[in-house]
């Protein structure tokens, strides 16, 4: 069993959609948790980033977080076409990072 | 964005020759590391550095050494290039450890 799952998708919504990403995670210890965007052939770019449990928002993007039951989701609201890349969960624990495979989202016109 | 520059870019090489990526930052951020991508595996740490010439082991270290010798430059080497080590290589920063990291570009090596 990896340490992280993340659900590879590949997901394909109708612009305007509420989109729910998910990562569960077995280490207890982690205690960041980031939210990735990937565009191919690209870096990751930093989407969010929080500690413990509980929510943040920024704009159309919500991060929540439940270590009680190692689940950690962001959600899109007003999906866009460029939305659509791969959205990597990741967690830590001081220098030990952790990420998922990364979800394909695509966000269609 | 950190600022992150990565050279090469692209690279081919031949099973058992060395090669060196390296990894240039203007932020003056004390941690950087060295990840490969490759498909369902997400990304794995390779080597991490947390100052001017101390690094440490990650997940998938084997077969990679690296190198600090100033804050702004971090050097992933293979010193015997195999297949397996065929991947895309990202260089990332970040002020503290646990703190958000930040990703350069990439470099996709193919050794054939």
């Amino acid at each position: 069993q990896k340490e992280v799952e993340q659900d590879p998708g590949p997901l394909s919504v109708p612009e305007g959609a509420i989109v729910s990403l998910n990562c569960t995670y077995s280490n207890s210890a982690f205690q960041y948790f980031m939210w990735y965007r990937q565009y191919s052939r690209k870096g990751p770019e930093l989407l969010m980033y929080t500690y413990s449990s509980g929510n943040k928002e920024d704009g159309r993007f919500t991060a929540q977080v439940d270590k009680s039951s190692k689940y950690i989701s962001l959600f899109i609201r007003d999906s866009q076409p460029s939305d659509s890349a791969t959205y990597l969960c990741a967690m830590s624990e001081d220098n030990d990072m952790r990420f998922g495979a990364g979800t394909r989202l695509t966000v269609k016109p | 964005d950190a600022g992150i520059t990565q050279s090469p870019r692209h690279k081919v090489t031949e099973t058992g020759t060395p090669v060196t990526l390296r990894c240039h930052q203007t932020e003056n951020h004390r941690y950087m590391y060295w990840y490969r991508q490759d498909p369902g595996h997400g990304l794995r740490l390779i080597h991490y550095s947390y100052g001017v010439k101390d690094t440490d082991k990650g997940e998938v270290s084997d077969g990679y050494s690296v190198s600090r010798s100033k804050t702004e430059d971090f050097l992933l080497t293979l010193e015997s290039a195999t297949s397996s080590q065929t991947s895309v290589y990202f260089c990332a920063t970040s002020i503290q450890g646990g703190d958000e990291q930040y990703f350069g570009p990439g470099t996709r090596l193919t050794v054939t």
